[in-house]
C-alpha cells in the first residue's frame, strides 16, 4: 500500500525567500506524481505533474523534481510571495489512484 | 470551461437523515472520483468511475456510502443513513483516463452532520 508523507507539515517564511517542500512515497513503481495547492474552502489546484520518465518539471518560479529510486520528490518555490500561501499537497500511485500526502501549510509573511 | 461543479457547497444535517452530494464533470473527461477530506485522516480516494462505470470502491467506508453515475455528465454520492462521523469536505474530481493529465478537482461539499 502506497503511503505517502509531507515534511514539514507548516512552513513560515518571509517574503522573498526561496523554499523546498519534501515529498516521499514508500512505493517507487508510480505511473506519476503530481503537485496541488489548496486553498482555505477551496479545492485542489493542479501545479505539476512530473510523469515516472521525467526528472522534473517547471512553471514559472515553481519547479518539481522526482527521485523515483528513493521515493522522493521535491517542490521548489523561487522568490516566494504572500500570495503563495495555501497548503501544498503531493500525490502519486496507478494511472487511476492517487495517495495524498496530508500536506504542509506555507504561510508567507510581509 | 467550466471546472467541475458540486452541489450543495454547505450541508447540515441531523444524524440519521439521507444525504446526497452532487457531482458535474469537466465535459470529455471520462474517469471521476470522490474523496473524502478530514483533519485526521487527509484525503482520502472513496471510488473511482471510469466511463461511468465504478472501478475501485474499495475506499467506501461502509455500506451507508453509495455513489452512482447514471451517464457522464452525472454523479452522487449518497449517505443513509448519516453519522456525525460522516462529517467531512467531500470532493469530487474528474480526469482524462490514462492521459498523464491532472485531476481536476470541485470546490468540494462541507457536511456537518449534527
Amino acid at each position: 500500500k502506497q503511503e505517502v508523507t509531507q515534511i514539514p507539515a507548516a512552513l513560515s517564511v518571509p517574503e522573498g525567500e526561496n523554499l523546498v517542500l519534501n515529498c516521499s512515497f514508500t512505493d517507487s513503481a508510480i505511473y506519476n506524481l503530481q503537485w496541488f495547492r489548496q486553498d482555505p474552502g477551496k479545492g485542489l489546484t493542479s501545479l505539476l505533474l512530473i510523469q515516472s520518465s521525467q526528472r522534473e518539471q517547471t512553471s514559472g518560479r515553481l519547479n518539481a523534481s522526482l527521485d523515483k529510486s528513493s521515493g522522493r520528490s521535491t517542490l521548489y518555490i523561487a522568490a516566494s510571495q504572500p500570495g503563495d500561501s495555501a497548503t501544498y499537497l503531493c500525490a502519486t500511485g496507478t494511472a487511476s489512484k492517487l495517495t495524498f500526502g496530508t500536506g504542509t501549510r506555507l504561510q508567507v509573511t510581509l | 470551461d467550466a471546472g467541475v461543479i458540486q452541489s450543495p457547497r454547505h450541508e447540515v444535517t441531523e444524524m440519521g437523515q439521507e444525504v446526497t452530494l452532487r457531482c458535474k464533470p469537466i465535459s470529455g473527461h471520462n474517469s471521476l472520483f470522490w474523496y473524502r477530506q478530514t483533519m485526521m485522516r487527509g484525503l482520502e480516494l472513496l471510488i473511482y468511475f471510469n466511463n461511468n462505470v465504478p472501478i475501485d470502491d474499495s475506499g467506501m467506508p461502509e455500506d451507508r456510502f453509495s455513489a452512482k453515475m447514471p451517464n457522464a455528465s452525472f454523479s452522487t454520492l449518497k449517505i443513509q443513513p448519516s453519522e456525525p462521523r460522516d462529517s467531512a469536505v467531500y470532493f469530487c474530481a474528474s480526469s482524462l483516463a490514462r492521459t498523464n493529465q491532472p485531476q481536476h478537482f470541485g470546490d468540494g461539499t462541507r457536511l456537518s452532520i449534527l
